[in-house]
């Protein structure tokens, strides 16, 4: 157990929806980093806030957004679904910044849409 | 464009050593991380490396050549529980961006 807690676990929905993603880090983290891994891209980047700012920012669609709230607990949410946003989301978390910090894992969330 | 170099698949015996190599080319470099990923979970941190030389931890070590955009995970003593997927993954910047490589997945056989 990373210390990193996402829900759901699993979700199911339709083309055009919008979805939201949570993730709560490890007690003490300020950093929380999303991901996105389908079977035919690997593991993706998406973006990542330190203590409530964003830091840095991969390839993430417009389509998709996130925040780090006061607790830092962060959300992501996904609109206008495509069949193609289909993967495992995983959030993570480190101490610092991210330059040398171990980052911890979350379970994923598998997100089919239909 | 950014781009990370893993070759897709490797087999090696229980109780060999295997290295994994990773190629690099960024526009700059803030370090360079490996993570073990068991399919189905989530990844995990094995090493970090931002200076050149040999990072050893345990049966694990990595090595990084930031002149050649060069690494290496080195697995010893492979066990089967090391029968999984190995990312590179590599920051670059700035401002800070993290990639990572598409993985090499990894069979030990008894």
């Amino acid at each position: 157990d990373s210390g990193v807690t996402q829900t759901p676990k699993h979700l199911i929905t339709a083309t055009g929806q919008r979805v939201t993603l949570r993730c709560s880090p490890r007690s003490g983290d300020l950093s929380v980093y999303w991901y996105q891994q389908s079977l035919d891209q690997g593991l993706q980047f998406l973006i990542q806030y330190y203590n409530g700012e964003e830091r840095a920012k991969g390839n993430i669609l417009e389509r998709f957004s996130a925040q780090q709230f006061p607790d830092l607990h962060s959300e992501l949410n996904l609109s206008s679904l495509e069949l193609g946003d289909s993967a495992l989301y995983f959030c993570a978390s480190s101490a610092g910044t991210g330059e040398g910090n171990e980052q911890f894992f979350g379970p994923g969330t598998r997100l089919t849409v239909l | 464009g950014q781009n990370i170099d893993q070759p897709t698949e490797m087999t090696a015996t229980e109780g060999a050593i295997v290295q994994i190599n990773c190629t690099y080319q960024t526009s700059g470099f803030n370090g360079l991380f490996w993570y073990q990923q068991h399919a189905g979970e989530a990844p995990t941190f094995l090493s970090y490396n931002v200076l050149d030389g040999l990072e050893e931890k345990g049966r694990f070590s990595s090595f990084l050549s930031r002149s050649k955009g060069y690494s290496y995970l080195l697995l010893k003593e492979l066990q089967m529980k090391d029968s999984a997927s190995y990312l590179c993954a590599v920051i670059y910047g700035p401002p800070d961006k993290l990639i990572f490589g598409t993985g090499t997945r990894l069979q030990v056989f008894p």
